[in-house]
């Protein structure tokens, strides 16, 4: 069965500190993985897709097979990117989300 | 541009009664889908569509129905509310296109079950 695991409920850093949300995943296809970003009194949005290998606002996610592990990287953390941040997989037609990190960037 | 709005963005019933939140996609998307969100949980999907006039259960369907009657509409229907299901819905619009893996997330209900 398809899983996304996020471990870290909360993740408390000062401005300028290196961060890492952690995801990983259980699926035996293979996968599609996403990560979505909800900031304050917005709508859940796409911050970056697997397949793009892009880097959207300094962040990075690279796709470990091996690890089965899809972590959200950026070096240098802002105030602005406070936030709940969601994993994702697809999975044929339908998307599994994991339970979320709330990212907080203190000043 | 409208995007995904959801209807009502807040309510408040009584256990046993029913509703029904409707959502509403202005991008011609064929796929559409209902989430809820709880505390600690993260979304779990609870039904989908594929296309005007097919629906499909997801990972928490016991409780709800749903109905695509007009590709643009989503219904999620609750007949007999239960506390349990006090939670904010979300629904989501994609394209069956190429590339169409980015969701389209609507602004949620908050729905309170006394």
């Amino acid at each position: 069965a398809q899983r996304v695991t996020q471990p870290e409920k909360l993740l408390s850093v000062f401005k300028g500190a290196p961060v890492e949300l952690k995801c990983n995943y259980s699926y035996s296809g293979s996968p599609e993985l996403f990560w979505y970003v909800q900031y304050s009194r917005q709508r859940l949005q796409l911050l970056l897709r697997h397949i793009s290998r892009e880097s959207i606002k300094g962040f990075t996610a690279d796709l470990n097979k091996g690890e089965t592990s899809f972590h959200l990287k950026k070096p240098f953390a802002q105030e602005e990117d406070s936030a709940m941040y969601y994993c994702a997989l697809k999975a044929f037609n339908k998307f599994y989300f994991g339970s979320g990190t709330k990212l907080n960037v203190k000043p | 541009n409208a995007g995904v709005t959801q209807t009502p963005k807040f309510r408040v019933l009584k256990t046993g009664q029913s509703m029904t939140l409707l959502c509403a996609q202005d991008m011609n998307h064929e796929y559409m889908y209902w989430y809820r969100q709880d505390p600690g949980m993260g979304l779990r999907l609870i039904h989908y569509s594929v296309g005007e006039g097919t629906t499909a259960k997801g990972e928490v369907p016991d409780g709800y129905n749903v109905s695509r009657l007009k590709k643009q509409n989503f219904l999620l229907g609750l007949e007999s509310a239960a506390p349990s299901q006090t939670s904010v819905y979300f629904c989501a619009s994609r394209t069956a296109a190429g590339g169409g893996e980015k969701l389209f997330f609507g602004s949620g209900t908050q729905l309170s079950v006394l």
